[in-house]
């Protein structure tokens, strides 16, 4: 069974660092990978998505990057934003028929201004 | 990618009822998922909802606390029956389109 952890838990910065929020996972055998975020009593928004053939995708300020041997993935925030507040989740899908996301518990990051 | 749409939003409801959250999507999917997001944890999947066939529950979820149903490629509801407080949490659905997922805006519900 999969299991997903997000380190650290809860991360304040102040605003313009760069950042890195780690995501570990078990079972190396994933698909792909996606990072979402969640805003307080809202919904996902997707981030990125890297296919188990990729090492790294990018998006503006945000690259993510997987190492699935080692079963772990990171999120690079490159230049924080107080906008960038917000819970960060990563969710690795496994690469059987049927297999679904699973979701780690999250960072909780918050950006001051 | 695909955009979701939710009913109600957010709910107050009284032990022992029911309600029933309706999930639109605006393009055809073939796979939909239903998850619970309890007060302060991450994201649990109830079950998948394929069109022309029954719903698939994962471990802990049962169809008689949680009946789903899936008309169309692009509409399901999920109703939390004999609702308790421990129900009280965000119901959101999910596509894949396609390999990546995408979410609703999620329903808050409390159980009083």
């Amino acid at each position: 069974k999969q299991e997903v952890t997000q380190i650290p838990a809860a991360l304040s910065v102040p605003e313009g660092e760069n950042l890195v929020l780690n995501c570990s996972f078990t079972d190396s055998a994933i698909y792909n990978l996606q990072w979402f975020r969640q805003d307080p009593g809202k919904g996902l928004t997707s981030l990125l998505l890297i296919q188990s053939s990729q090492r790294e995708q990018t998006s503006g300020r945000l690259n993510a990057s997987l190492d699935k041997s080692s079963g772990r993935s990171t999120l690079y925030i490159a230049a924080s934003q107080p906008g960038d507040s917000a819970t960060y989740l990563c969710a690795p899908r496994g690469d059987n028929y049927g297999q679904n996301f699973v979701f780690g518990p999250g960072t909780r990051l918050s950006v001051l201004p | 990618s695909a955009v979701i749409s939710q009913k109600p939003s957010r709910d107050i409801c009284q032990r022992g009822t029911s309600l029933t959250i309706q999930c639109q999507v605006d393009s055809q999917v073939t796979m939909m998922f239903w998850y619970r997001q309890q007060p302060g944890q991450s994201l649990t999947l109830i079950a998948t909802a394929n069109q022309g066939s029954e719903a698939t529950y994962e471990s802990g979820f049962v169809i008689d606390k949680f009946p789903i149903s899936r008309p169309n490629l692009t509409f399901s509801t999920l109703t939390v029956s004999n609702m308790s407080p421990e129900d009280s949490s965000i119901y959101l659905c999910s596509v894949e389109d396609p390999g990546e997922q995408f979410f609703g805006p999620g329903t808050r519900l409390t159980v009083l």
